[in-house]
């Protein structure tokens, strides 16, 4: 079993749409968790980070974390054609420095 | 959020060729950064861990001698593909971790072995 599975998808969406992505992991250290929107040829940008569990909301954006069920979620609301875009989750363990584990990354396709 | 950046942001080299990336985090201080390689419709994969004054850790698998790292200081750290080959062809990214534990990203390098 890898570390984060994440589904690629492609998710296909219309415009206005309010999107789920999701990861699941297996590691119980993780304790950073976050997501990030990578376009095309382009470095990934950092959109949501939480620590630990509990939800955090960031305008149309809110990621989940529930670390008894291992498993994190960002919803994004309202959602346009701009959104299209490979997310990707990440997460890292409790050490100061310790590197990010990615899941594949799910691409999104918001349809106008 | 703070800003990373990455030069040149593409390369084409000739085979048996050496290419240095540079990677800078413009408005912080970053005692670690990471470099990442990423193939076409994958996800990112980690190649090493730099340490600023000390030696890269690097990910199995990743040649040290082929990738040369230098953290020479806070804000830079450099990648160095020796003797680049056509499988060495990818986009490479770096990340610098602030003080709060989160990585911010640079815009990669799109590095292109003829």
């Amino acid at each position: 079993q890898k570390e984060v599975e994440q589904d690629p998808g492609p998710l296909s969406v219309p415009e206005g749409a309010i999107v789920s992505l999701n990861c699941t992991y297996s590691n119980s250290a993780f304790q950073y968790f976050m997501w990030y929107r990578q376009y095309s040829r382009k470095g990934p940008e950092l959109l949501m980070y939480t620590y630990s569990s509990g939800n955090k909301e960031d305008g149309r954006f809110t990621a989940q974390v529930d670390k008894s069920s291992k498993y994190i979620s960002l919803f994004i609301r309202d959602s346009q054609p701009s959104d299209s875009a490979t997310y990707l989750c990440a997460m890292s363990g409790n050490q100061a420095g310790t590197a990010l584990i990615f899941g594949k990354g799910t691409t999104l396709s918001v349809s106008s | 959020g703070a800003v990373v950046s990455q030069h040149p942001s593409w390369v084409i080299c000739k085979s048996g060729t050496s290419v240095k990336i540079e990677c800078r985090s413009l408005d912080f201080q970053a005692t670690t950064m990471f470099w990442y390689r990423q193939f076409p419709k994958q996800s990112l994969m980690l190649m090493a861990t730099s340490n600023e004054g000390s030696k890269a850790t690097y990910e199995q698998g990743v040649e040290k001698d082929k990738f040369l790292i230098n953290h020479a200081s806070l804000t830079l750290s450099t990648l160095t593909v020796t003797s680049a080959h056509p499988e060495d062809s990818s986009f490479y990214i770096c990340s610098a971790l602030t003080l709060e534990h989160e990585q911010f990203f640079g815009p990669g390098t799109r590095l292109t072995v003829l």
